[in-house]
């Protein structure tokens, strides 16, 4: 699997976007991008993913660049709930699709 | 409610002592995997799944052993636990369904201290 970088830690105020950004240059063509968070020691939770083109849910965007390099993860509208350790990973497809890699992830602190 | 289910949530024993934590989820998922997490190592993938009787090593195998013989259950074993082994531990499980891409839910944790 491809390995992602994510910045140590990140601050957004409270109310407005928060862009977390991940880098997966070694990023393959079956690979997708996938973004989960952590509450101090809970389980992880499932944010969104995607393999090339951009993504929306209820919870957040997901940005993919045109080459698939890097990709940008969007919390619109933060809250102090969003605090979290945020995980880009990537997964391949195919036979390989079961080993996972987590990075260190990015350490989101919302303020009021 | 779909869920992740492990036990125990927390765990001291000691040195030697054999110890399994149980996974089960209640969701069909094909697809299971255990993690540990360790300070300023993150999350690291210990053994998984993709379905009964297939199991493989993830990247930190060494002193583990997991079993698939149903669906839901993914125990982990711990022949003989070292103090190294002291972490926090997460199952998690998946659709795999035609191999398409499906999120994992992951369980609350198990809290292992091996003195």
């Amino acid at each position: 699997d491809a390995k992602t970088t994510q910045p140590p830690s990140m601050d957004c105020a409270e109310g407005r976007a928060a862009n977390l950004p991940c880098n997966h240059s070694t990023i393959s063509g079956n690979e997708y991008v996938y973004w989960y968070r952590q509450i101090h020691s809970q389980g992880p939770q499932y944010i969104i993913h995607g393999l090339k083109n951009n993504e929306t849910n209820e919870m957040a965007s997901l940005i993919i660049t045109e080459d698939r390099k890097s990709s940008t993860l969007i919390l619109p509208h933060a809250t102090l709930r969003d605090t979290a350790v945020y995980y880009c990973i990537v997964r391949a497809g195919g036979t390989s699709y079961g080993k996972l890699t987590f990075g260190q992830g990015t350490i989101l602190t919302v303020h009021p | 409610e779909a869920q992740v289910t492990q036990n125990p949530r927390y765990l001291i024993t000691v040195t030697g002592k054999k110890l399994t934590v149980t996974c089960s989820q209640n969701m069909n998922h094909e697809y299971m995997s255990w993690y540990r997490q360790d300070p300023g190592l993150g999350l690291r993938q210990i053994y998984y799944s993709m379905n009964v009787e297939v199991t493989d090593k993830g990247d930190v195998p060494e002193g583990y052993k997991v079993s698939r013989k149903e669906k839901r259950n993914f125990p982990l074993i711990l022949e003989s636990p070292s103090p190294n082994q002291t972490s926090l531990y997460f199952c998690a499980s998946s659709s795999s369904a035609g191999q398409s891409h499906q999120p994992q839910h992951f369980g609350d944790g198990t809290r292992l201290s091996i003195l």
